[in-house]
């Protein structure tokens, strides 16, 4: 299977800690995008890269959070000193263009005790 | 930012066709309206996209109003498999999702 590849599925940490994630988008698309999505609520926006550029961070993205995506390949997004209002999915997404489909990946799902 | 309305659920007869209805009246001339689905622990799921005119693919068909403010999602034979969260979406780029329609399929 060649789509959108998120790790771990799952993390389970103490608040106060750091996490961090990866996506491995679709080889050929030049877009990355990440998601947040809490319980019964559609994805929100956080940020999202062309090639290595991080083009477009939303207001939710506080200071704790921070992504990259060297060399235009895979991606991480770090969250510091983790809160409980951290809880949720974090989706990776990945298109070939501006206006066309992102492909999601499955998801991780961050818990926070 | 963009904003949808959809119903928040929906019910359909298996092999019985599906209109899911959006509300987008304050989308600007570049978004796209896009449709996914997601089932539940899984990511969201590309249907069908569309700028202004009918769109048809082999899981869907779109429907887009003249003026652009609303659309509609067609399943022309809904199946068990298609019980879902659907979500319209906005966007040309970043994507703005809603609350979604949970859609039920009865058999």
């Amino acid at each position: 299977d060649t789509g959108v590849s998120q790790d771990p599925r799952h993390k389970i940490t103490k608040r106060g800690q750091n996490v961090t994630f990866r996506c491995d988008p679709i080889s050929e698309h030049n877009r990355l995008y990440w998601y947040r999505q809490t319980l019964g609520q559609g994805p929100e926006f956080l940020t999202y890269f062309q090639n290595e550029a991080q083009l477009e961070k939303s207001r939710l993205l506080s200071d704790r959070f921070s992504a990259e995506r060297p060399k235009g390949s895979f991606s991480t997004l770090e969250i510091q000193r983790t809160e409980q209002g951290d809880s949720a999915m974090y989706l990776c997404a990945s298109s070939p263009g501006r206006d066309q489909p992102q492909h999601f990946g499955d998801g991780t799902r961050l818990s926070i005790l | 930012d963009a904003k949808t309305t959809q119903p928040n659920s929906m019910e359909s007869n298996e092999e019985e066709p599906v209109h899911l209805p959006c509300n987008h009246s304050t989308i600007s001339g570049t978004d796209y309206i896009h449709w996914y689905r997601q089932l539940p622990s899984q990511g969201p799921e590309y249907v069908i996209h569309g700028l202004t005119s009918n769109v048809n693919n082999r899981m869907a068909s779109l429907a887009i109003a003249e003026d652009r403010k609303s659309s509609t999602l067609i399943l022309h034979r809904a199946t068990l498999r298609d019980a879902a969260v659907y979500y319209c979406v906005l966007g040309f780029n970043k994507f703005y999702f809603g609350s979604g329609t949970k859609l039920n399929v009865k058999p």
